[in-house]
């Protein structure tokens, strides 16, 4: 497609759940982020993927979340035993990095994640 | 770390009017890139402009344009003209020269009032 496309855009569970966000990034977009944002915040760092690999997962809160880009485009974002703090939106974005030069993000519509 | 400080949650201003959106960095770097996004709402954030810390010359995108001031650590966004379509929560965001990972404020609401 032509942008980041994120599904579902809602994702409504209960506490405890297990939980899948997916990203399809840019065609031939080589670095793949994903971001959290808590209302009212801006998005905060959850893990970086240079091609299939996780390059920095730093950001990843504990170890209930784990993410996966097993062929270098489409990601996904997995949390287990979900809980209520893990209410948020969820952001993707994609950018085409090359050596040493990282080009500008471009960002999904994100996956907006209530845990009740 | 580095940090993203933008201190006005919310700012307004008249159609057609200038505004201009506050942000300051902490960084021991000198050689990054800032940015500044914007987040429409229920829409994906987009790049409005961005500056390399290398060049002196302050960035400019049509209505847009920065002040960079790198000794104050400050990077505000200056909207010419200002438009309806304009009202979005503008973040500031700031990427090491040799990083991966981009650091986001916390966000300037802005509202344009008809």
């Amino acid at each position: 497609g032509a942008g980041v496309s994120q599904t579902p855009s809602n994702k409504v569970t209960e506490k405890g759940k297990y939980v899948e966000l997916r990203c399809d990034p840019i065609s031939g977009h080589t670095a793949l982020y994903w971001y959290r944002q808590s209302l009212g915040q801006g998005p905060e760092f959850l893990i970086y993927f240079q091609g299939t690999g996780a390059a920095d997962d730093s950001g990843l809160p504990n170890d209930r979340f784990f993410a996966v880009r097993p062929e270098g485009s489409v990601s996904t974002l997995k949390i287990q035993r979900t809980e209520r703090g893990d209410s948020a939106m969820y952001l993707c974005a994609s950018s085409l990095n090359s050596g040493a030069y990282t080009g500008e993000l471009f960002f999904g519509e994100g996956s907006r994640l209530t845990v009740l | 770390a580095q940090t993203v400080t933008q201190s006005q949650p919310e700012m307004s201003v008249q159609e057609a009017e200038t505004v201009t959106l506050s942000c300051t960095y902490d960084t021991s770097e000198s050689d990054y890139y800032l940015f500044w996004y914007k987040q429409p709402p229920s829409r994906q954030m987009i790049l409005v402009i961005r500056q390399e810390a290398y060049k002196q010359q302050n960035a400019t995108e049509n209505r847009f344009s920065v002040n960079f001031q790198k000794a104050a650590k400050s990077f505000s966004l200056k909207i010419s003209d200002s438009q309806l379509g304009d009202a979005a929560m503008y973040f500031c965001a700031y990427r090491r020269d040799t990083g991966n990972q981009f650091y986001f404020g916390t966000g300037t609401s802005l509202t344009v009032i008809p």
